[in-house]
Order: structure tokens, then C-alpha cells, then sequence
């Protein structure tokens, strides 16, 4: 059974700071894997979407890596802002059907002005 | 809609009263998920339904817990007799496709049993 892990739980950086932020799974068999900002009292906004087949994913500031050998992905965020301040999750898929997610318990990022 | 619309936003139930929560997703899209958040955790799965079937409901918690989307579009999540400890967020997800798409989540209605 796949089971999702998230270190830190909470991270306080200053602003300007590139950071990175862990997400270990114990099954390598993974379909994809998915990381989401959660901002208090919200849903979940889709950052990045890694398939299988790839090693990595880039959005503007940020940077999803896959690596299914060492069962690890990591959350890239460059010359961090106040505004990144958030929960942070990363999420695997059960099974074939990648909507039905297996969630880590996040991790609560504050950037420091 | 934009976005995956859900209703109530807070809901406050006394123990033991009936509660319907409702979700309205991304129009075309057919998959749709319903999950549950406790405080400072990650979303738990719930059920899952493409187009108006479930195909999946082995997340929820008791029988006490119903789902459906009859039409394929619009799904209602009821809880009977609510408990204490169903206090949570419930988040609705859709995707166009769940199998390799992203997911689209709602802002979840929190509901709070006393």
C-alpha cells in the first residue's frame, strides 16, 4: 500500500531564500505525483503534475523532481516571497485511477518579509 | 462555473442531525472526488464517481456516509445521524479525466458537529 511522507512539518525561511521541500513514497510503482498548495481556510490549487515517464516539472519559481528509484520527490521554490507562504502536499495515487490520491500531511511553509 | 463550486461553506450541526453537502464541478469534466481533512492533515479519500456512476466508495467511514451524482454533473454527499468526530472539511475534487489528469478541488465546506 502506498504511503506518502512530508518533512518538515513546518519550515520558516526569510524572503529571497531558494528552499526545498521533501516528499518520500514507499511504492515505486507510482503513476505520477502531484504537488498542492493549500492556503488556510481553502481547497487545493494543482502546482505541478510529474507523470511516471518524466524527471521533473517546472512552473515559473518552481521545480518538481521525480525519482522513483529512491522513492522521493522534491519541491523547488526559488527566491521564495511572503505570498508562498502556505501548506504545501504532495500526493500519489492509490492505484491506476491517479484521481483517487494518497496525501502526505503537508508541510506549512512561512516566508519572512 | 470557473471552478469546482461547493456548498455550504461552514455548516454547523448538532449531533445526531441529518447534513447534505453539495458540489457543483468543473462543467465536461467526468470524474469527481470527494475527500475529507481533519485539522493539520493531508485530505483522506472519500469516493470517487465517473459520470453519474461510483465506482469507488471504499474511503467512506461508516454507512452513515452517502454519495451520489445522479446526473453526472452535479453530487451531494449526506451524512446521517452526524458525530462528533465527523467534524472536518469535506473538499470536492474533479478532473476532465481521473486516470492522468490534474485535479481541480473546491473550497470545501467545513462542517462542525456539536
Amino acid at each position: 500500500k502506498q504511503e506518502v511522507t512530508q518533512i518538515p512539518a513546518a519550515l520558516s525561511v526569510p524572503e529571497g531564500e531558494n528552499l526545498v521541500l521533501n516528499c518520500s513514497f514507499t511504492d515505486s510503482a507510482i503513476y505520477n505525483l502531484q504537488w498542492f498548495r493549500q492556503d488556510p481556510g481553502k481547497g487545493l490549487t494543482s502546482l505541478l503534475l510529474i507523470q511516471s515517464s518524466q524527471r521533473e516539472q517546472t512552473s515559473g519559481r518552481l521545480n518538481a523532481s521525480l525519482d522513483k528509484s529512491s522513492g522521493r520527490s522534491t519541491l523547488y521554490i526559488a527566491a521564495s516571497q511572503p505570498g508562498d507562504s502556505a501548506t504545501y502536499l504532495c500526493a500519489a495515487p492509490y492505484s491506476s485511477n491517479t484521481g483517487k490520491l494518497i496525501f502526505g500531511q503537508g508541510t506549512t511553509l512561512q516566508v519572512k518579509p | 462555473g470557473a471552478g469546482v463550486s461547493q456548498s455550504p461553506r461552514y455548516k454547523v450541526a448538532k449531533r445526531g442531525q441529518d447534513v447534505a453537502l453539495r458540489c457543483d464541478p468543473i462543467s465536461g469534466h467526468v470524474s469527481l472526488f470527494w475527500y475529507q481533512q481533519a485539522l493539520g492533515q493531508g485530505p483522506e479519500f472519500l469516493t470517487y464517481f465517473q459520470n453519474e456512476a461510483q465506482l469507488d466508495k471504499s474511503g467512506l467511514p461508516s454507512d452513515r456516509f452517502f454519495a451520489e451524482r445522479p446526473e453526472g454533473s452535479v453530487s451531494t454527499l449526506k451524512i446521517q445521524r452526524t458525530q462528533q468526530e465527523d467534524s472536518a472539511v469535506y473538499l470536492c475534487a474533479s478532473s476532465l479525466d481521473g486516470r492522468r489528469e490534474k485535479l481541480f478541488f473546491g473550497s470545501g465546506t467545513q462542517l462542525s458537529v456539536l
